[in-house]
Order: structure tokens, then sequence, then C-alpha cells
């Protein structure tokens, strides 16, 4: 099993409309949680850390659940510039190292 | 301020040859990260510098690899003999602070490797 998994899509969204989709991480050790989004044949780049409280920037919320050790992020009024992958990342309390999922992609369309 | 860069950012080598790719991060950050993803699978941890001293070196896939840091600025990550599993893009990273809540770390645009 891997320790992050995400559904890897292509999730298709209306420009507009609101998308949602989430990750789950296997290791109850799990300290910090992160978006990243990645753009094709580009590098990762930080969308937002996702705290217990959950938090919002913007168009995007995520939420963190640790009782069932899944993560969030919902999209709103998507745009075209949202299309991309998007990546859930975790990082234990112990370690520096950031655990990657395998990204969902987003596919906004006119 | 200058991202963190890599160098070269395509490669291609034939198996058995040596690559060298470079990482210069960004100025004043002493945690320098390299990453890799390989074809279908999701990008992973290779290792972890502190300045010029590594902290975490529990993703090397084998003695193939081999990084360093001397001076603890620029960082080079060295295949030698290259194989073909090895073709994939190899992102370096850096931070100020250890990864957490709060604390951003910079990737660079990647080094991609191909070894035919």
């Amino acid at each position: 099993r891997k320790e992050v998994e995400q559904d890897p899509g292509p999730f298709n969204v209306p420009e507009g409309a609101t998308v949602a989709f989430n990750c789950t991480y296997s290791n109850s050790a799990s300290q910090s949680f992160f978006w990243y989004r990645q753009d094709c044949r580009k590098e990762p780049k930080l969308l937002m850390s996702v705290y217990s409280s959950g938090n919002e920037d913007g168009r995007f919320t995520a939420q963190l659940n640790r009782a069932s050790q899944y993560i969030s992020l919902l999209i709103r009024d998507s745009k075209l510039s949202d299309s991309a992958t998007y990546l859930c990342v975790v990082n234990k309390a112990a370690g520096n190292k950031l655990t990657f999922g395998g990204g969902t992609r987003v596919l906004v369309k006119p | 301020e200058a991202g963190v860069t890599q160098f070269p950012s395509h490669s291609v080598i034939e198996k058995g040859q040596t690559v060298t790719l470079r990482c210069d991060p960004i100025s004043g950050h002493d945690n320098l990260y390299w990453y890799r993803r390989v074809m279908g699978k999701e990008i992973k941890f290779l290792l972890h510098f502190v300045k010029e001293s590594k902290q975490d070196e529990s993703g090397m896939p084998n003695n193939r690899f081999l990084a360093e840091r001397t001076g603890g600025t620029y960082s080079t990550l060295k295949v030698q003999p290259a194989e073909l599993e090895d073709s994939g893009v190899y992102f370096c990273a850096s931070s100020q602070h250890r990864v957490g809540s709060g604390n951003t770390i910079y990737f660079g645009e990647g080094s991609w490797l191909t070894v035919v």
C-alpha cells in the first residue's frame, strides 16, 4: 500500500464549477500536510499547507481529518488556469522528508 | 532573488555512462534535498543535506548514486554507471528551515534524465 494515495483523475471540471478531491495517508505519525500544484513538465509548487482546523486561501479550501487519515482540497469557481496536477504531500514529525502522492489531475474546460 | 537552479535541464546518455547533475539552492538555504520521479511513479525523496552534511540519505536507491555538497553551497548528484531504470526527472529543492507547516520548500525545475 502506498503511503499517500490519490485518485489520479482526471477530474474534468466546467469553468466556474466547484471540484473537490481527497488523499489518504497511511502513516499515523504524519505531522505536516501540504497541497502542491504541478504543471506539465514543471516543478511542484506549494499551493497551501493544511492545518488541523482547516484553512482557506482564496478559492481553495483544505481540510484535514486525522481520525480517518485523509486530507481534502476544494476549488471553488474553477478557472482555466487551475488545470494542473495537485499533489498531496505529507511529512512525519521526526523526519525532514516529504512523501508525495501520485497526484490528481484536474482539467478545467470552458 | 534567484530560485533553485538545476543543470542540465535535459540529458540523454547511454546505459553504463556517467551523468552528474548540479543544483544551486537559494542563497542562504542550509537545507538541500534531492527527489526524483521515475516513469509512472510518484515523486520520491532521495536525500537531505544540512549545509555540507548528509542528514538523511535513506532514499538513495543504490551505490550507483553519489551526492555531494562540498562547502555547503551547491550540490551534485552523480549516477555511475547509469541504468535504464534511472530515467526520470530529478528535482532539487532547498529550504531555510526544516520541513514543517509554514516552512516552504522550493523546488528547482528539474533535470530530465533519459538513459538509452
